[in-house]
């Protein structure tokens, strides 16, 4: 069954450092997204992307994030200089059509 | 803006007791969608409701979606260890639109043997 996947599976950073975190979507999967869950609480919405552009973002995805479709293959969330508040785990999703989303396992991002 | 609400946020049960989890928006919702997320795991989509008053199931779990599209349930049946995890409703922010989903703060079921 097809899956949507991510790397790393955990990152360590300092604060001020930049961290890129990759996820490969399902390969016919037309809508993209990224999530992130602080240890013990609910799931945060980022960002959705689709047709290679933002569709819509969260109060959270400020200046010091972006995302990119590189190829046809990758989607990437870039955070440019990482705050300690950073740390949480980051979710990739991606859906067909605009429903039914398909998580990845996430990105441990610890920063110290 | 939009918020979505679950009680409770933790339940207790023994194995084989039933288990509820309720979800309402602060707006009304085009759909709503429930997800589990086993300890240590990502959320996995479990179904989608569209229509007013929809009900939905699947073996011991069975859904519904309010007749104002604002509030929705799970219901387990006979839980089993298996059902251990954090159930969640989402809804997404804006009708249609490739645009993320609100989550709910979440349900968390523990099961005693």
């Amino acid at each position: 069954e097809p899956e949507v996947t991510q790397t790393p599976s955990h990152q360590v950073t300092q604060m001020g450092q930049e961290v890129i975190l990759r996820c490969v979507p399902i390969s016919n999967h037309l809508y993209f997204y990224w999530y992130r869950q602080i240890l013990g609480q609910k799931v945060e919405f980022l960002v959705s992307f689709y047709n290679n552009e933002i569709s819509e973002k969260s109060e959270i995805f400020d200046d010091q994030f972006s995302v990119e479709r590189p190829d046809g293959s990758n989607f990437t969330l870039k955070i440019r200089s990482t705050k300690l508040e950073d740390s949480a785990m980051y979710f990739c999703a991606s859906s067909y059509a605009i429903y039914e989303q398909y998580f990845g396992p996430g990105t441990r991002l610890t920063v110290t | 803006g939009q918020q979505v609400m679950q009680i409770p946020q933790y339940q207790h049960v023994q194995e084989g007791e039933d288990f509820t989890t309720y979800c309402n928006s602060s707006t009304t919702l085009s759909n709503i969608q429930w997800y589990k997320q086993r300890p240590g795991g990502h959320p996995v989509f479990l179904i989608q409701l569209v229509k007013s008053g929809e009900v939905k199931k699947q073996k011991r779990l069975t859904f519904q979606f309010g007749e104002a599209k604002k509030n929705s349930s799970l219901h387990i049946t006979a839980t089993q260890t298996t059902d251990v995890g954090t159930y969640f409703c989402a809804g997404p922010m804006r009708k249609g639109g490739a645009d993320g989903l609100t989550f709910g703060k979440g349900t968390h079921l523990i099961i005693q043997p």
